[in-house]
């Protein structure tokens, strides 16, 4: 039973450029969750979604960050014309149910914006 | 959704010792989770807490959750390197899925 993939671990862009970051939770699982991490500091939380619907965005910026995820195929963030500030992890979690949340992680993108 | 307050925010402790870090609300937990980050890497579940007064042990750590639900503990006997790593909590049943800022813990050999 494969855990949560992240794709790409690694990614590094230049100012201005896009970045897609991607997320295919764990087999069974609807729910899909992002947060973002700066070095030394925990897991801030940005988006919660279900198939086809963003539940919550409220810790996401409002400009340049968007979600989605799909009816079919991972769950996308995507950050547009990206800044030095957004150089961080990016982590991905699943859940099977809102009620039974144990959340499993994927190991991190981590974006490097040069 | 309710805040988390985790304690210390840094540990740093010889191996061998044993060590307590703490997780507080001021509301009621339905349940909450521990779980820990290693470096380069995404946090791992430990476990989960659902009942007051509930005590689960996994092998060297021990987990208490408050008897009111509000606090829980994580206690670690004869700490090891590899036990270094950041403890986070989260409460569960919750839509957002709210971490605290964590512990980070470090035994030095």
């Amino acid at each position: 039973n494969a855990g949560v993939m992240q794709n790409p671990r690694h990614l590094v862009r230049r100012r201005g450029q896009e970045a897609r970051l991607r997320c295919s939770p764990m087999k069974g699982h609807s729910h899909v969750y992002w947060y973002r991490q700066l070095p030394e500091e925990g897991l801030k939380f940005m988006v919660y979604l279900q198939k086809e619907n963003i539940i919550d965005e409220s810790g996401m910026p409002k400009e340049r960050f968007s979600a989605e995820f799909p009816k079919e195929g991972p769950s996308i963030l995507r950050i547009q014309q990206v800044v030095r500030g957004d150089s961080a992890a990016y982590f991905c979690a699943s859940s099977g149910t809102v009620m039974n949340t144990e959340a499993f992680f994927g190991q991190g993108t981590r974006l490097t914006v040069v | 959704t309710q805040l988390l307050e985790q304690s210390p925010q840094f540990l740093s402790i010889q191996e061998g010792e044993n060590l307590t870090v703490y997780c507080n609300s001021s509301s009621v937990f339905s349940s909450l989770q521990w779980y820990r980050q290693e470096p380069g890497e995404g946090p791992v579940l430990l476990v989960t807490v659902v009942t007051g007064g509930e005590v689960k042990k996994l092998k060297r750590l021990t987990f208490q959750f408050g008897d009111a639900r509000k606090d829980s503990s994580l206690h670690i006997t004869a700490a090891q390197p590899g036990d270094t790593g950041l403890y986070l909590c989260l409460e569960g049943g919750s839509e957002k899925l709210v971490f605290g800022k964590g512990t980070k813990l470090t035994v030095n050999p």
